[in-house]
Protein backbone atom coordinates (compact mmCIF):
# COMPACT_ATOMS: atom_id res chain seq x y z
CA UNK A 1 0.00 0.00 0.00
CA UNK A 2 1.29 3.85 -0.96
CA UNK A 3 -0.59 4.90 2.18
CA UNK A 4 -1.29 8.46 1.73
CA UNK A 5 0.33 10.21 -1.23
CA UNK A 6 0.86 13.94 -1.93
CA UNK A 7 1.19 15.74 -5.68
CA UNK A 8 2.96 17.64 -5.95
CA UNK A 9 5.73 17.88 -4.21
CA UNK A 10 6.71 21.33 -4.28
CA UNK A 11 4.96 24.33 -6.27
CA UNK A 12 5.89 28.17 -6.70
CA UNK A 13 3.33 30.24 -7.80
CA UNK A 14 3.19 33.56 -8.61
CA UNK A 15 0.33 36.21 -6.67
CA UNK A 16 -3.23 35.63 -8.03
CA UNK A 17 -2.53 32.59 -9.63
CA UNK A 18 -4.45 29.43 -9.01
CA UNK A 19 -3.50 25.62 -8.29
CA UNK A 20 -4.85 22.66 -7.03
CA UNK A 21 -3.13 19.98 -4.85
CA UNK A 22 -4.62 16.14 -4.75
CA UNK A 23 -4.49 13.80 -1.74
CA UNK A 24 -4.80 10.27 -2.22
CA UNK A 25 -5.22 7.30 -0.25
CA UNK A 26 -5.43 3.66 -0.58
CA UNK A 27 -6.77 2.72 2.87
CA UNK A 28 -10.59 2.82 2.37
CA UNK A 29 -10.54 5.42 5.04
CA UNK A 30 -13.29 7.69 5.47
CA UNK A 31 -11.80 10.66 7.23
CA UNK A 32 -9.39 12.89 5.61
CA UNK A 33 -8.28 16.04 6.21
CA UNK A 34 -6.16 19.43 4.77
CA UNK A 35 -3.33 21.09 7.22
CA UNK A 36 -0.97 23.65 7.13
CA UNK A 37 2.40 23.69 8.86
CA UNK A 38 4.31 27.05 9.44
CA UNK A 39 7.34 27.63 11.81
CA UNK A 40 6.12 28.10 15.35
CA UNK A 41 2.49 27.61 14.24
CA UNK A 42 2.35 23.88 14.90
CA UNK A 43 -0.22 21.97 11.89
CA UNK A 44 -4.13 24.25 11.55
CA UNK A 45 -6.99 22.30 9.84
CA UNK A 46 -7.83 24.43 6.81
CA UNK A 47 -10.85 21.48 5.72
CA UNK A 48 -11.76 18.09 6.23
CA UNK A 49 -13.88 15.79 5.10
CA UNK A 50 -16.22 12.89 6.69
CA UNK A 51 -17.00 10.97 3.96
CA UNK A 52 -17.21 11.21 -0.25
CA UNK A 53 -18.99 13.87 -1.14
CA UNK A 54 -18.94 16.05 2.14
CA UNK A 55 -16.74 18.74 3.56
CA UNK A 56 -16.41 20.86 6.71
CA UNK A 57 -13.90 24.24 7.48
CA UNK A 58 -11.54 23.59 9.87
CA UNK A 59 -9.45 26.50 11.41
CA UNK A 60 -8.40 28.08 8.51
CA UNK A 61 -10.51 28.05 5.84
CA UNK A 62 -10.13 31.38 4.43
CA UNK A 63 -8.74 31.67 0.93
CA UNK A 64 -8.79 27.73 -0.01
CA UNK A 65 -11.75 25.37 -1.03
CA UNK A 66 -11.97 21.46 -1.26
CA UNK A 67 -13.84 18.71 -2.96
CA UNK A 68 -14.33 14.90 -2.49
CA UNK A 69 -15.65 13.64 -5.40
CA UNK A 70 -14.18 10.25 -4.94
CA UNK A 71 -13.46 8.46 -1.59
CA UNK A 72 -9.90 7.76 -1.63
CA UNK A 73 -9.50 11.47 -2.98
CA UNK A 74 -9.09 14.65 -1.67
CA UNK A 75 -8.07 17.93 -3.62
CA UNK A 76 -7.32 21.54 -2.41
CA UNK A 77 -8.14 24.56 -4.40
CA UNK A 78 -6.41 28.30 -4.26
CA UNK A 79 -8.07 30.40 -6.53
CA UNK A 80 -6.05 33.21 -6.22
CA UNK A 81 -3.07 32.43 -4.34
CA UNK A 82 -1.63 34.95 -1.49
CA UNK A 83 2.20 35.37 -0.25
CA UNK A 84 0.54 34.47 3.18
CA UNK A 85 -0.55 30.90 1.52
CA UNK A 86 3.15 30.03 1.40
CA UNK A 87 3.47 26.91 3.72
CA UNK A 88 3.90 23.00 3.58
CA UNK A 89 0.65 21.66 2.90
CA UNK A 90 -0.35 17.94 4.43
CA UNK A 91 -3.09 15.49 4.06
CA UNK A 92 -3.76 13.10 6.42
CA UNK A 93 -7.05 10.06 6.54
CA UNK A 94 -8.37 8.06 8.95
CA UNK A 95 -10.79 5.48 10.00
CA UNK A 96 -14.43 5.94 10.98
CA UNK A 97 -14.18 5.85 14.62
CA UNK A 98 -11.88 2.72 14.40
CA UNK A 99 -8.32 3.97 15.03
CA UNK A 100 -9.79 6.95 17.19
CA UNK A 101 -7.86 9.47 16.43
CA UNK A 102 -4.75 8.28 14.47
CA UNK A 103 -4.24 9.96 10.94
CA UNK A 104 -2.10 9.01 8.78
CA UNK A 105 0.01 11.88 6.96
CA UNK A 106 1.24 12.32 3.44
CA UNK A 107 4.65 13.27 2.53
CA UNK A 108 3.69 17.65 2.36
CA UNK A 109 3.68 19.81 -0.59
CA UNK A 110 6.20 22.65 0.22
CA UNK A 111 4.20 25.82 -2.05
CA UNK A 112 5.71 29.28 -2.39
CA UNK A 113 3.69 32.51 -3.42
CA UNK A 114 6.00 35.17 -4.53
CA UNK B 1 -13.27 23.52 22.19
CA UNK B 2 -9.54 22.06 23.15
CA UNK B 3 -6.28 23.78 23.16
CA UNK B 4 -2.71 22.66 23.21
CA UNK B 5 0.63 24.05 24.65
CA UNK B 6 4.03 22.37 24.43
CA UNK B 7 6.20 24.43 27.00
CA UNK B 8 9.22 24.12 25.18
CA UNK B 9 9.88 25.24 21.80
CA UNK B 10 13.05 23.59 21.65
CA UNK B 11 14.90 20.90 23.33
CA UNK B 12 18.84 20.04 22.75
CA UNK B 13 19.82 17.35 24.95
CA UNK B 14 23.57 15.07 24.39
CA UNK B 15 22.82 11.49 23.03
CA UNK B 16 22.46 8.92 25.65
CA UNK B 17 20.79 11.78 27.99
CA UNK B 18 16.99 11.55 29.35
CA UNK B 19 14.50 13.49 27.61
CA UNK B 20 10.94 15.09 28.66
CA UNK B 21 9.03 17.00 26.76
CA UNK B 22 6.24 19.13 28.35
CA UNK B 23 2.56 18.99 26.91
CA UNK B 24 -0.19 20.90 28.47
CA UNK B 25 -4.34 20.42 27.38
CA UNK B 26 -7.06 22.17 27.93
CA UNK B 27 -10.69 20.73 27.29
CA UNK B 28 -13.82 21.16 28.63
CA UNK B 29 -14.66 17.69 27.69
CA UNK B 30 -12.79 13.97 28.38
CA UNK B 31 -10.07 13.99 25.54
CA UNK B 32 -8.09 11.58 23.57
CA UNK B 33 -4.41 12.43 23.63
CA UNK B 34 -1.16 11.76 21.04
CA UNK B 35 2.15 12.62 20.41
CA UNK B 36 3.25 12.76 16.73
CA UNK B 37 6.87 12.71 15.28
CA UNK B 38 7.94 14.54 11.94
CA UNK B 39 11.67 13.48 10.84
CA UNK B 40 13.36 16.20 8.67
CA UNK B 41 11.40 16.79 5.69
CA UNK B 42 8.98 14.10 6.25
CA UNK B 43 4.79 13.58 7.19
CA UNK B 44 4.22 13.37 11.02
CA UNK B 45 3.83 9.61 12.19
CA UNK B 46 2.24 8.45 15.54
CA UNK B 47 4.50 7.94 18.54
CA UNK B 48 1.47 6.91 20.74
CA UNK B 49 -1.54 7.84 21.72
CA UNK B 50 -3.84 7.38 25.11
CA UNK B 51 -7.35 6.74 24.94
CA UNK B 52 -8.04 5.42 28.01
CA UNK B 53 -7.00 2.41 30.96
CA UNK B 54 -3.64 2.95 32.28
CA UNK B 55 -2.07 6.59 32.35
CA UNK B 56 1.48 4.99 31.41
CA UNK B 57 1.62 4.40 27.56
CA UNK B 58 4.48 2.79 25.55
CA UNK B 59 4.74 4.07 22.21
CA UNK B 60 7.36 3.25 19.45
CA UNK B 61 10.70 3.67 19.70
CA UNK B 62 11.19 3.65 23.53
CA UNK B 63 9.29 6.67 24.32
CA UNK B 64 6.18 6.78 26.74
CA UNK B 65 4.08 9.13 27.88
CA UNK B 66 1.85 9.71 31.23
CA UNK B 67 -1.24 11.01 31.38
CA UNK B 68 -2.29 13.50 34.31
CA UNK B 69 -5.88 14.65 34.15
CA UNK B 70 -5.51 16.51 37.68
CA UNK B 71 -2.69 18.38 36.01
CA UNK B 72 -4.17 18.39 32.63
CA UNK B 73 -1.03 17.19 31.49
CA UNK B 74 0.87 14.39 28.73
CA UNK B 75 4.60 14.81 28.99
CA UNK B 76 6.62 12.53 26.91
CA UNK B 77 9.37 10.87 28.24
CA UNK B 78 12.57 9.03 26.62
CA UNK B 79 15.27 7.57 29.13
CA UNK B 80 18.49 7.52 27.02
CA UNK B 81 17.60 9.38 23.25
CA UNK B 82 19.96 8.68 19.84
CA UNK B 83 21.32 11.01 17.37
CA UNK B 84 18.26 9.25 15.19
CA UNK B 85 15.59 10.81 17.47
CA UNK B 86 16.11 14.44 16.12
CA UNK B 87 12.86 15.80 14.69
CA UNK B 88 10.20 17.77 15.58
CA UNK B 89 7.62 16.31 18.22
CA UNK B 90 3.91 17.28 17.99
CA UNK B 91 1.44 16.65 21.09
CA UNK B 92 -2.53 16.42 19.99
CA UNK B 93 -6.26 16.28 21.54
CA UNK B 94 -9.27 14.67 20.21
CA UNK B 95 -12.33 15.22 22.21
CA UNK B 96 -14.09 11.84 23.05
CA UNK B 97 -17.28 13.24 20.80
CA UNK B 98 -15.59 11.28 17.61
CA UNK B 99 -15.65 14.18 15.30
CA UNK B 100 -12.11 12.74 15.10
CA UNK B 101 -10.80 16.12 14.42
CA UNK B 102 -7.15 16.93 16.45
CA UNK B 103 -5.66 19.93 18.04
CA UNK B 104 -1.89 20.03 17.73
CA UNK B 105 0.51 22.29 19.78
CA UNK B 106 2.90 24.33 18.05
CA UNK B 107 5.75 21.61 18.29
CA UNK B 108 9.03 20.81 20.44
CA UNK B 109 12.35 20.35 18.13
CA UNK B 110 14.09 18.03 19.82
CA UNK B 111 17.78 17.97 19.23
CA UNK B 112 20.02 15.29 19.78
CA UNK B 113 23.71 16.15 20.01
CA UNK B 114 26.94 13.56 19.82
Amino acid sequence: NAGVTQTPKFRVLKTGQSMTLLCAQDMNHEYMYWYRQDPGMGLRLIHYSVGEGTTAKGEVPDGYNVSRLKKQNFLLGLESAAPSQTSVYFCASSYFLKKVGEQFFGPGTRLTVL
Amino acid sequence: AQSVTQLDSQVPVFEEAPVELRCNYSSSVSVYLFWYVQYPNQGLQLLLKYLSGSTLVKGINGFEAEFNKSQTSFHLRKPSVHISDTAEYFCAVSDKGGSEKLVFGKGTKLTVNP
